[in-house]
């Protein structure tokens, strides 16, 4: 089975902090996708990337970036943690060749910021 | 314009009744698949089902099935002899494109499922 694992289930940070979420997937998978979620708002796709180094902006990149070193992990930052951040954070990975695969989710990351 | 369109706040369903979850779709490619996620209030997403734009029959996967009507542009997710366990957030997706190249999801706002016991 694909697994993603995003490094915290919970984390309080303060105003001003810079944050940083890290992912990790297993299979060796080429996509890995963060995502915001809010209430009333669905899935938001913050950043993703397709390859080691390479990113691309999603629909909400203001206040965040990403990093990419290794395949298997994604990091998304928030330089200067705002309140208007505090949210649920979703990690995603899956494969470049085949259209009718899903993504393949971690279990999130409650994030608040005071 | 909304790519997935998700109308119904909140469903409720009485233990082991059908319920059928709402989504419709607007995209101008051909080529297309739409996918249906669980997400309980533990948090983590779980992939359900998945429909192709070209695919002949309605997709199903044991108790879940998608009624697919190409040309109204809708993907509603049927499910039959609802659980207490099915009570969760239920998310409608869409990607467009032939392959996993432009491999992004653009995601419905989601529609909380009650069953009730």
């Amino acid at each position: 089975d694909v697994k993603v694992t995003q490094s915290s289930r919970y984390l309080v940070k303060r105003t001003g902090e810079k944050v940083f979420l890290e992912c990790v997937q297993d299979m060796d998978h080429e996509n890995m996708f963060w995502y915001r979620q809010d209430p009333g708002l669905g899935l938001r796709l913050i950043y993703f990337s397709y390859d080691v180094k390479m990113k691309e902006k999603g629909d909400i990149p203001e206040g965040y970036s990403v990093s990419r070193e290794k395949k298997e992990r994604f990091s998304l930052i928030l330089e200067s943690a705002s309140t208007n951040q505090t949210s649920m954070y979703l990690c995603a990975s899956d494969r470049t060749a085949y259209s009718n695969q899903p993504q393949h989710f971690g279990d999130g990351t409650r994030l608040s910021i005071l | 314009a909304q790519k997935i369109t998700q109308t119904q706040p909140g469903m409720f369903v009485q233990e082991k009744e059908a319920v059928t979850l709402d989504c419709t779709y607007d995209t101008s490619d051909p080529s297309y698949g739409l996918f249906w996620y669980k997400q309980p209030s533990s948090g983590e997403m779980i992939f359900l089902i998945y429909q192709g734009s070209y695919d002949q029959q309605n997709a199903t996967e044991g108790r879940y099935s998608l009624n697919f009507q190409k040309a109204r542009k809708s993907a509603n997710l049927v499910i039959s002899a609802s659980q207490l366990g099915d009570s969760a957030m239920y998310f409608c997706a869409m990607r467009e494109g032939r392959t996993g190249a432009n491999s992004k999801l653009t995601f419905g706002k989601g529609i909380t499922l009650s069953v009730r016991p």
